[in-house]
């Protein structure tokens, strides 16, 4: 039963353009999400998080949206640049700890030039 | 050297043998986790330290033994593997209370 859901095993966009990557949940107990990039042949990098007292984290080119009631996550990269091409994970936690961490099976994005 | 190191980085080996995987964190986390990645499922935790305790083992196969002897080295000894217990194998570390991994590069197994 997989609790952290990313039905998009790949995304194809523009460069320039916006970049959404969707992810959710099916426990309620998860409140702490994040996202992690990941390169081939490197391990996973963290990116961005986000609490559940928040529905939207910004960090540069990264904005996280939350929406607790639809459990779903997505991640925005704005303007999408040839370096974001990597597979993206989203994780989630109940209570914030690194212990408690369950993954998606990610997202490949591929920017096109 | 910074972060999280593993090592060997690309292991192969038969179903006979006995090998270990190493990992080493430079950040002064004080928790560290063994991820697998296989393909095409998602990362799967299969055993956590604590401050240098196990806290959590996902019904991982005694083949797979884990060992931690300080707050910076963590282990992953392998003996008698099957060929689909190749994959990528990922270490990290955190500070216990926090949410965010730090990754290593990880060590691609491949049992014959």
């Amino acid at each position: 039963d997989q609790q952290v859901k990313q039905n998009s095993p790949s995304l194809s966009v523009q460069e320039g353009r916006i970049s959404i990557l969707n992810c959710d949940y099916t426990n309620s107990m998860f409140d702490y999400f994040l996202w992690y990039k990941k390169y081939p042949a490197e391990g996973p990098t963290f990116l961005i998080s986000i609490s559940s007292i928040k529905d939207k984290n910004e960090d540069g080119r990264f904005t996280v949206f939350l929406n607790k009631s639809a459990k779903h996550l997505s991640l925005h990269i704005v303007p999408s640049q040839p370096g974001d091409s990597a597979v993206y994970f989203c994780a989630a936690s109940p209570g914030g700890g690194a212990d408690g961490l369950t993954f998606g099976k990610g997202t490949h994005l591929i920017i096109q030039p | 050297e910074t972060g999280v190191t593993q090592t060997p980085r690309h292991l192969v080996m038969g179903m006979t043998n006995k090998k270990s995987l190493k990992c080493e964190q430079h950040l002064g986390h004080n928790a560290m986790y063994w991820y697998k990645q296989s393909a095409k499922k998602p990362l799967e935790l299969m055993f956590v330290y604590s401050l240098e305790e196990r806290v959590e083992n996902n019904s991982v196969p005694s083949r797979f033994s884990p060992e931690c002897p300080n707050s910076s080295h963590l282990f992953l000894h392998l003996h008698t593997l099957q060929p689909e217990d190749s994959a990528l194998y990922l270490c990290a570390s955190s500070q216990i209370t926090v949410g965010e991994l730090f990754f290593g590069e990880g060590s691609r197994l491949t049992v014959l």
